[in-house]
């Protein structure tokens, strides 16, 4: 599709377990950020990757979560040993260019840690 | 204090009415200014760029008050399609981080 596609949509796991979720941007497009929302709550910046540059990691709120962008394109948000402070709904969004201030967003992926 | 604070709501109005949403921000050094709309259940899209001389689109109108360091939209007649989560977006200084505020939700009413 010509979207911003998530996956998996929906992932059930355990506190301690590892989890990988998975963001494929719109083609062409050279940023690309994650945020994830709580219930009920506003979007909380985790980081975004412009280009080659040197990511802006600053919102990855611990060292249990990473973030990698592979050849400029897919990106992998991994959050290891989940707690369950970690549930929230994982917001990928892309842009063409990150000056434009016009993020297309995925359809997210939804944590549960039980 | 919050970087981007918005009143949550919800505002609950008539069709037809007018509404107006504010934003504050806490860096004056902030040069980007956006507002998006997050339907149910929904991801976020944007609606408007926020330009400092004010900028309008069809029903909706945007406004930037630097020495106050708030924005604002205005949305007039409303309908009831309006009804979603109205986002204030304000850039991190120095940088395309972008911070979301929590949100506005409007629900217009037939």
């Amino acid at each position: 599709g010509a979207g911003v596609s998530q996956s998996p949509s929906n992932k059930v796991t355990e506190k301690g377990k590892d989890v990988e979720l998975r963001c494929d941007p719109i083609s062409g497009h050279t940023a690309l950020y994650w945020y994830r929302q709580s219930l009920g709550q506003g979007l909380e910046f985790l980081i975004y990757f412009q280009g080659n540059s040197a990511p802006d990691k600053s919102g990855l709120p611990s060292d249990r979560f990473s973030a990698e962008r592979t050849g400029g394109s897919v990106s992998t948000l991994t959050i290891q040993r989940t707690q369950q402070e970690d549930s929230a709904v994982y917001l990928c969004a892309s842009s063409f260019n990150a000056n434009t201030g016009e993020l297309f967003f995925g359809e997210g992926s939804r944590l549960t840690v039980l | 204090r919050k970087e981007v604070e918005q009143d949550p709501g919800p505002f609950n109005v008539p069709e037809g009415a007018t509404v107006a949403f504010n934003c504050t921000y806490s860096n004056s050094a902030s040069q980007s200014f956006f507002w998006y709309r997050q339907d149910c259940r929904k991801e976020p899209k944007l609606l408007m760029s926020v330009y400092s001389s004010g900028n309008e689109d069809g029903r909706f109108t945007a406004q930037l008050n630097r020495a106050s360091q708030y924005i604002s939209l205005l949305i007039r007649d409303s309908k009831l399609s309006d009804s979603a989560t109205y986002l204030c977006v304000v850039n991190g200084v120095g940088t395309y981080k972008y911070i979301f505020g929590t949100g506005t939700r409007l629900k217009v009413l037939a």
